[in-house]
C-alpha cells in the first residue's frame, strides 16, 4: 500500500507554453500534498504545500502565478508550470501525507521537465 | 527555522561493511521526528527510518539503525553488512509536529557500495 502515482514521468514542452503534473495517492487518501523541485545532484526544495480544498501555501521565492497548483480531492494534486522557460527545466517530486498520519509521506516517481 | 546538515558529500565502502551516514540539526521545537530517505539513481525517494523524537530508543529497521542523540541534535544512519543495492543518496530530514509538517531535508551524501 500507500503508493504516489506521478504523471507524466517526463514532458518536454516549448518555451512559453504550460504543462500540468498530476499526482495522485493511489490507496490512501491525502489531506497534504507537497510538491518540491530538485536540481541535478543537489536535494529536494520544497516549493509549495498543498491542502485538500483550500489555496496552496507557496515557499518564499516561488512564484504562485507561475506554479498554479490545484488540490481538487483527497487524492489528486496538480502543479501547473504556466509560460515555461528553460530555466524551469528541473526533476518535480510530489509527496502526499496520509491523512491522520502527519509523519507518513509517501513520495511519488518525479517528473523531469525540459523545457525548449 | 529549522535546519539539517550533512557534512558528508560522498562516501564509499566496501560490499558487507558498515557504514555510518552522519545528520545535524538544529531547532528549538520539542516535538518533531527524524528521517533517513534513500533516493537510487530511479530518483524515486524511499523512507529508510524514522525516528521519534520523544523516543530515547534508536530506531532499527533490518540492517538500518540510528543514533539519536536528542540533546547533541545528531542523527546518524549506521548500514549494515552493506550490499550494492545500497547505492543511493541518502538524505536526513527533518518534521515538526503540530504546525505545518513539512520535511526540511540536508543536502545528502552519495554513498556508493563497492564490490
Amino acid at each position: 500500500g500507500a503508493v504516489v502515482s506521478q504523471h507524466p514521468s517526463w514532458v518536454i514542452c516549448k518555451s512559453g507554453t504550460s504543462v500540468k503534473i498530476e499526482c495522485r495517492s493511489l490507496d490512501f487518501q491525502a489531506t497534504t500534498m507537497f510538491w518540491y523541485r530538485q536540481f541535478p545532484k543537489q536535494s529536494l526544495m520544497l516549493m509549495a504545500t498543498s491542502n485538500e480544498g483550500s489555496k496552496a501555501t507557496y515557499e518564499q521565492g516561488v512564484e504562485k502565478d507561475k506554479f498554479l497548483i490545484n488540490h481538487a480531492s483527497l487524492t489528486l494534486s496538480t502543479l501547473t508550470v504556466t509560460s515555461a522557460h528553460p530555466e524551469d527545466s528541473s526533476f518535480y517530486i510530489c509527496s502526499a501525507q496520509r491523512q491522520g498520519r502527519s509523519y507518513e509521506q509517501y513520495f511519488g516517481p518525479g517528473t523531469r521537465l525540459t523545457v525548449t | 527555522a529549522q535546519t539539517v546538515t550533512q557534512s558528508q558529500p560522498e562516501m564509499s565502502v566496501q560490499e558487507a561493511e558498515t557504514v555510518t551516514l552522519s545528520c545535524t540539526y538544529d531547532t528549538s521545537e520539542n516535538n518533531y521526528y527524524l528521517f533517513w530517505y534513500k533516493q537510487p539513481p530511479s530518483r524515486q525517494m524511499i523512507l529508510v527510518i524514522r525516528q521519534e523524537a520523544y523516543k530515547q530508543q534508536n530506531a532499527t529497521e533490518n540492517r538500518f539503525s540510528v543514533n539519536f542523540q536528542k540533546a547533541a541534535k545528531s542523527f546518524s544512519l549506521k548500514i549494515s553488512d552493506s550490499q550494492l543495492g545500497d547505492t543511493a543518496m541518502y538524505f536526513c530530514a527533518f518534521m515538526k509536529l503540530f504546525g505545518n509538517e513539512k520535511l526540511t531535508f540536508g543536502t545528502g551524501t552519495r554513498l556508493t557500495i563497492i564490490p
